[in-house]
């Protein structure tokens, strides 16, 4: 089993949708929590950073974790066709150095 | 604050050359830096993390005499290609972690090596 499984998609959505992104992972010991958005051929850019249980508001973005069930999310409120590209989960230890990330969801807002 | 530079963005080589990637933290000290590999629509895998002034930890299957790895100062690390062959043709990323912020991972906008 792997330490974080992510829906790879493809997701597509008009635009001004409310968009879903979620995570579930496996280690109980993740303490940080990350999302990031990749557009094609760039580095992941880091949108929102939680720790342990919560939510997370920024904007048009939520990031939601919740520890009892291992399951993170990133809701993107309004969505426009520049929010197109990969988000990818990412979560870390409390005192790691390893990151762990999801597979990636690609995501496609149609004007 | 948190920009990783990281140079060139693209390289074309013969194979058997080798190549160099740099990638900068320009306004933070980055005690650990990562690199990764990226193959089309697939997540990022890692390489090597490497601590400043010590040598790389290289994960399983990954050539450390291939992939030579070089973090000589608190905002520079290196990745140099050697021998380049087609195999080794991927989008190349490097992240830092910055020092006192642990938890997060900030990356640079990657390197894409095709070798011939």
């Amino acid at each position: 089993q792997k330490e974080v499984e992510q829906d790879p998609g493809p997701l597509s959505v008009p635009e001004g949708a409310i968009v879903s992104l979620n995570c579930t992972y496996s280690n109980s010991a993740f303490q940080y929590f990350m999302w990031y958005r990749q557009y094609s051929r760039k580095g992941p850019e880091l949108l929102m950073y939680t720790y342990s249980s919560g939510n997370k508001e920024d904007g048009r973005f939520t990031a939601q974790v919740d520890k009892s069930s291992k399951y993170i999310s990133l809701f993107i409120r309004d969505s426009q066709p520049s929010d197109s590209a990969t988000y990818l989960c990412a979560m870390s230890e409390k005192s790691g150095n390893q990151f762990y990330f999801g597979t990636g969801t690609s995501l496609t807002v149609i004007p | 604050g948190a920009v990783v530079s990281q140079h060139p963005s693209w390289v074309i080589c013969k194979s058997g050359t080798s190549v160099k990637i740099e990638c900068r933290s320009l306004d933070f000290q980055a005690t650990t830096m990562f690199w990764y590999r990226q193959f089309p629509k697939q997540s990022l895998m890692l390489m090597a993390t490497s601590n400043e002034g010590s040598k790389a930890t290289y994960e399983q299957g990954v050539e450390k005499d291939k992939f030579l790895i070089n973090h000589a100062s608190l905002t520079l690390s290196t990745l140099t290609v050697t021998s380049a062959h087609p195999e080794d043709s991927s989008f190349y990323i490097c992240s830092a972690r910055r020092q006192g912020q642990y938890e997060k991972l900030f990356f640079g906008s990657g390197t894409q090596l095709s070798v011939l």
